[in-house]
Formats: C-alpha cells, structure tokens, sequence
C-alpha cells in the first residue's frame, strides 16, 4: 500500500539554527499539504500545494517559514531560525486534486524539538 | 466557518464493550466528515468518512460512525473495544474555501482497559 513519506523523523535543533523536513506523497496525488500538531492539539494548515504551486499559506509564518514543491512531486518545509515555540511535530499530508471529497492520507511525521 | 467538536477528552470503556467518540460540527453548506486515529509519534491513519449517502459509514478496524444532520453529529462507534485501539481520535471536517483542508477537533484519548 502507498504511503506518504517524511523525513527526518526526529530533529532536535538550538533556537535560532535553520531546519528542514522533507516530504514524499504517495504517486499520483497532485495536492500536498504540511500541518503542525502542537502536543495536545489537532493539526493545523500551514501551506497546501495544487502541483508546483501554493494554493493556501494564510498560516505560515512567512517571516520564518518557507515551503517549496518545485517539481509538483516532494516538498520541503524549512524554518530559520527556528523559535522554542516551533517545537511540534509536523505532518505531510497529500490527496488527489479535484474537491473535499478526497481523502488526505497523513505521513508519520516530523518531531521538532527547539532547545 | 466550519468546525467540529470534541466535548471528551477522554473516554474509558473495559475491551469487549462497545465504545463511541462523540463529535460534533458547524457548517456552511455539506458536511465533509472525516475520523483519523494517531498513536504515540505517529501520523493520523484514516479511519472513514461522510460525504453523501447512508447515515451509517463503516470504515476500517471494525470502527463504525453515524451521521446525525438533526443533532449536526457524527459519532464515531465500535462494537467491541481491543486494548489496541488505544490511541487518540481526532475528528475532522473539510473547508469549504479554496484549499479544502482538514478542520480538526481537539481529539479525544481513548483507553481501553484489559
């Protein structure tokens, strides 16, 4: 069965270094999305991709936050600097194109921590 | 704005009794009704989904939910709880804007006891 790759699957970085996380989606889904999960919490949007190009970033924190798909196949989320607050775990997400109807299938994560 | 409800954030049920999650969701338009299931430093695994149609969905894991438009709830059920459905439930709801992206609830600790 296809599944949703991410890596890595654990990163522990000092406040103000830069990161980034790297997600695969399974073949054929044309959209992708990065959520964070703050511990306790559902997940939350960060940036959606539609192939090659960003359909929703409204809650990335551009300042800091930066997503590319340049290819429209893997992503890759980078933070710099990274904040104590940016500890979460960071959730791949990907589906096929074309409405709600479609279900997102989640990777198995990136766990941040800041120190 | 679209949003589900999750009023437990934790359930106990003894393996062998039937357990439900409850959730339930305000929206514009249709509902799209989705349950995810996340163990510890996993990702969420999907369960099942309500777009259209009957009222009861069956989904994976034996796991089971009921769409309710009069009391706007989609709870989700399981005959028969296991020790290893132990996890967090989260319950979520697509948006109905340009992205479609998942609304969650706040999710919902399930422990069965043996």
């Amino acid at each position: 069965e296809a599944e949703v790759a991410q890596s890595p699957r654990y990163k522990i970085t000092e406040k103000s270094q830069a990161v980034a996380f790297w997600c695969d989606p399974i073949s054929g889904h044309a959209t992708l999305y990065w959520y964070r999960q703050i511990l306790g919490q559902g997940p939350e949007l960060l940036v959606q991709f539609q192939d090659e190009s960003v359909v929703d970033d409204s809650q990335l924190p551009k300042d800091r936050f930066s997503a590319e798909r340049l290819k429209g196949v893997d992503s890759t989320l980078k933070i710099q600097p990274a904040e104590l607050g940016d500890s979460a775990m960071y959730l791949c997400a990907s589906s096929l194109p074309g409405g709600p109807i479609h279900t997102q299938y989640f990777g198995p994560g990136t766990r941040l921590t800041v120190l | 704005a679209q949003s589900v409800a999750q009023p437990e954030d934790q359930v106990n049920v003894a393996e062998g009794n039937p357990l439900t999650v409850k959730c339930t969701y305000s929206v514009s338009g249709n509902p799209y009704l989705f349950w995810y299931v996340q163990y510890p430093n996993r990702g969420l695994q999907f369960l099942l989904k309500y777009i259209t149609g009957d009222n009861l969905v069956k989904g994976s894991y034996g796991f089971e939910a009921e769409f309710n438009k009069s009391q706007t709830s989609f709870h989700l059920k399981k005959p028969s709880a296991l020790v290893s459905d132990s996890a967090l439930y989260f319950c979520a709801v697509r948006d109905i804007g340009s992205s479609y992206k998942l609304i969650f609830g706040s999710g919902t600790r399930l422990l069965v006891r043996p």
